[in-house]
């Protein structure tokens, strides 16, 4: 049982470059959720997803799509990259995201620099 | 270590003693409250969580505090040791999938 896994760890990228982040999960949760971390800042929620086929906006949404064609990956992907996105991401899993957040597992993170 | 901790307020307790980290949440209406713990290079994991018909509750040398009169919402560490050295922030939650999350303070633990 790995949890929640990310890729890459880190990532440089050139303003207008693509790329997806990747996530997984192998404890079969329906909810998966990507969130940014800045400095000064709270986590920030990104886009989420109830289960396999359904995704939905956060609170920033912008610059960022997501698919969840399976229960088990949840991959965010990054357009057109730019200054802005340089951030730590993380991805988090539950059954539920409703008031059971000791069931919520964080990934350990990729860092994107975007220059 | 994560540049995330560079603006975060810092709480150093000699090891042993009791931490106190405090929150101040934003909305009257959230209902549901969590604690993480955040090492360096790691994801936040879940310390504990207070739903708000509750003022107190425990855990394993954790103790969180409920005040909703002040918005206020406390972490008690029992007998700190080396391994409590993190960041800890605080959540609140008022709707589904709606969490707001703290800035969270830094722990340090001095020998």
């Amino acid at each position: 049982n790995a949890g929640v896994t990310q890729t890459p760890k880190f990532q440089v990228l050139k303003t207008g470059q693509s790329m997806t982040l990747q996530c997984a999960q192998d404890m079969n949760h329906e909810y998966m959720s990507w969130y940014r971390q800045d400095p000064g800042m709270g986590l920030r929620l990104i886009h989420y997803s109830v289960g396999a086929g359904i995704t939905d906006q956060g609170e920033v949404p912008n610059g960022y799509n997501v698919s969840r064609s399976t229960t088990e990956d949840f991959p965010l992907r990054l357009l057109s990259a730019a200054p802005s996105q340089t951030s730590v991401y993380f991805c988090a899993s539950s059954w539920t995201p409703d008031r059971a957040a000791e069931t919520q597992y964080f990934g350990p993170g990729t860092r994107l620099l975007v220059l | 270590g994560e540049s995330v901790g560079l603006h975060l307020p810092t709480l150093s307790v000699q090891e042993g003693d009791n931490s106190i980290i405090n929150c101040a949440y934003s909305n009257s209406a959230s209902d549901y409250f969590i604690w993480y713990k955040q090492e360096s290079g790691k994801g936040p994991q879940f310390i504990i969580d207070i739903r708000s018909n509750m003022d107190k509750r425990q855990g394993q040398r954790v103790t969180v505090l409920l005040n909703k009169t002040v918005k206020h919402l406390s972490l008690q560490i029992a007998a700190t040791q080396p391994g409590d050295s993190a960041v800890y922030f605080c959540a609140e939650m008022h709707s589904a999938y709606k969490y707001i999350f703290g800035t969270g303070t830094r722990l340090k633990v001095l020998a």
